[in-house]
């Protein structure tokens, strides 16, 4: 069974241009969660996703940031108009009920 | 999410047991303990969690005290790669996010 898939696995991005991150769960797993780590600091909860839904953002900025999880394909996290601050690793986790949750290798967003 | 408190470093050598505290003081009935690591760059990956008993897998064992203020975590023989940053979080197992602190960075030498 493979892992927690999530590519690109570094990405790099002038300022305002737009990131597409994405994240294929676990087989079997519809629980979709995203995480961001900045440098030098802890991970941070951002969007928790079902298929087709958004059930928490309450850890995703108002602006500029949005997620989904389709019925078909990946969860995609989407970051407009990138600023420097917005440089970090953004990790994806995914379970098969909202239990323990398995943690991809992460993308690393660089932002120049 | 109750808080909990961690030591920032501990080191261990090679092949010796590690012993990873984390205080819960705050700690509600229906919360449990959960323990993740994250080696250097990699997501972090989960390893054990419990309510109240003691609980064992292949990669730890999770020690939890009776009145469950605080746990312990323990690495039966500790390797190199153990050496990572410990995790230990408090919560309801039908909650969604997990909350992250600071941890402990356990380095494990030769």
């Amino acid at each position: 069974n493979a892992g927690v898939m999530q590519n690109p696995r570094h990405l790099v991005r002038r300022r305002g241009q737009e990131a597409r991150l994405r994240c294929s769960p676990m087989k079997g797993h519809s629980h979709v969660y995203w995480y961001r780590q900045l440098p030098e600091e802890g991970l941070k909860f951002m969007v928790y996703l079902q298929k087709e839904n958004i059930i928490d953002e309450s850890g995703m900025p108002k602006e500029r940031f949005s997620a989904e999880f389709p019925k078909e394909g990946p969860s995609i996290l989407r970051i407009q108009q990138v600023v420097r601050g917005d440089s970090a690793a953004y990790f994806c986790a995914s379970s098969p009920e909202n239990y323990e949750q398995y943690f991809g290798p992460g993308t690393r967003l660089t932002v120049t | 999410d109750a808080k909990t408190t961690q030591p920032p470093s501990m080191d261990c050598a090679e092949g010796r047991a590690a012993n990873l505290p984390c205080n819960h003081s705050t700690i509600s009935g229906n919360e449990y303990v959960y323990w993740y690591r994250q080696i250097h760059s990699q997501g972090p990956q989960y390893i054990i969690h419990g309510l109240k008993n003691n609980e064992t897998n292949e990669m730890a064992s999770l020690i939890i005290t009776e009145d469950r203020k605080s746990s312990t975590l323990i690495l039966p023989h500790a390797t190199l790669r153990d050496t990572a940053v410990y995790y230990c979080i408090v919560r309801l197992l039908s909650y969604s996010t997990l909350t992250f602190g600071k941890g402990t960075m356990l380095l494990v030498s030769p």
